[in-house]
């Protein structure tokens, strides 16, 4: 069965400080990769996706970065935080063999201060 | 530009009511989801409804996807406590999955 881990849960970072929240999946091959950030109690902000390894795709422009160094491995990065990055982030998958589904990770509750 | 909507936006019932929650879009889409997200966690994916005027059920939820594949419901029959949290649609459109604006439910014991 396939799973999907984020890390860490929660972090606490002073403003300027960098940042590297890190995603697998386990179980499949070729996913598509998301990072989503999410404001309280509401619907979802799409930062990047990924259909393969290096290739990166920009939502929102910001200081957020993405990168995908393995084919099951997304890294959302940043080399100074902002008060406003604080917020929930999500990591998702779909599956290479269906247009439909979208699984997501447990989330970082990233409060910069 | 928001593609789904999603209404109500809040909503606070008795434990016993029933509910239904709407997805609503000026698009058309290939598929729709529902998804139910708890504080602190990863929204949890509920259904899929891929063909226009599809109906499916999980237990006492009841799905629908609208005949034109533009719209979608979610009614809860007899809502409990555990029913509480926050009801997301999504429909993919090309790489992307686009979100609803969410329904937070509330069931009072």
């Amino acid at each position: 069965s396939q799973t999907i881990h984020q890390w860490p849960a929660t972090l606490v970072q002073p403003v300027g400080s960098p940042l590297s929240l890190e995603c697998t999946v386990e179980g499949t091959s070729n996913p598509n990769l998301y990072w989503y950030r999410q404001a309280a109690g509401r619907g979802l902000q799409l930062l990047f996706y990924s259909v393969g390894i290096g290739q990166i795709s920009s939502e929102v422009p910001q200081n957020l970065s993405a990168s995908r160094p393995q084919d099951r491995q997304f890294i959302l990065s940043s080399k100074k935080l902002l008060l406003s990055d604080s917020g929930f982030y999500l990591c998702a998958w779909r599956p290479a063999s269906s247009y439909n589904e979208q699984f997501f990770g447990p989330g970082t509750r990233l409060t910069v201060l | 530009t928001q593609l789904l909507e999603q209404s109500p936006q809040f909503l606070s019932i008795q434990e016993g009511e029933n509910l239904t929650v709407y997805c609503n879009s000026s698009s058309v889409f290939s598929s729709l989801q529902w998804y139910r997200q708890e504080p602190g966690e990863g929204p949890v994916l509920l259904v899929t409804v891929v063909t226009g005027g599809e109906v499916k059920k999980l237990k006492r939820l009841t799905f629908q996807f609208g005949d034109a594949r533009k719209d979608s419901s979610l009614h809860i029959t007899a809502a409990q406590p555990g029913d509480t949290g926050l009801y997301l649609c999504a429909g993919p459109l090309g790489n992307q999955f686009y979100f609803g604006t969410g329904t937070s439910l509330t069931v009072i014991p």
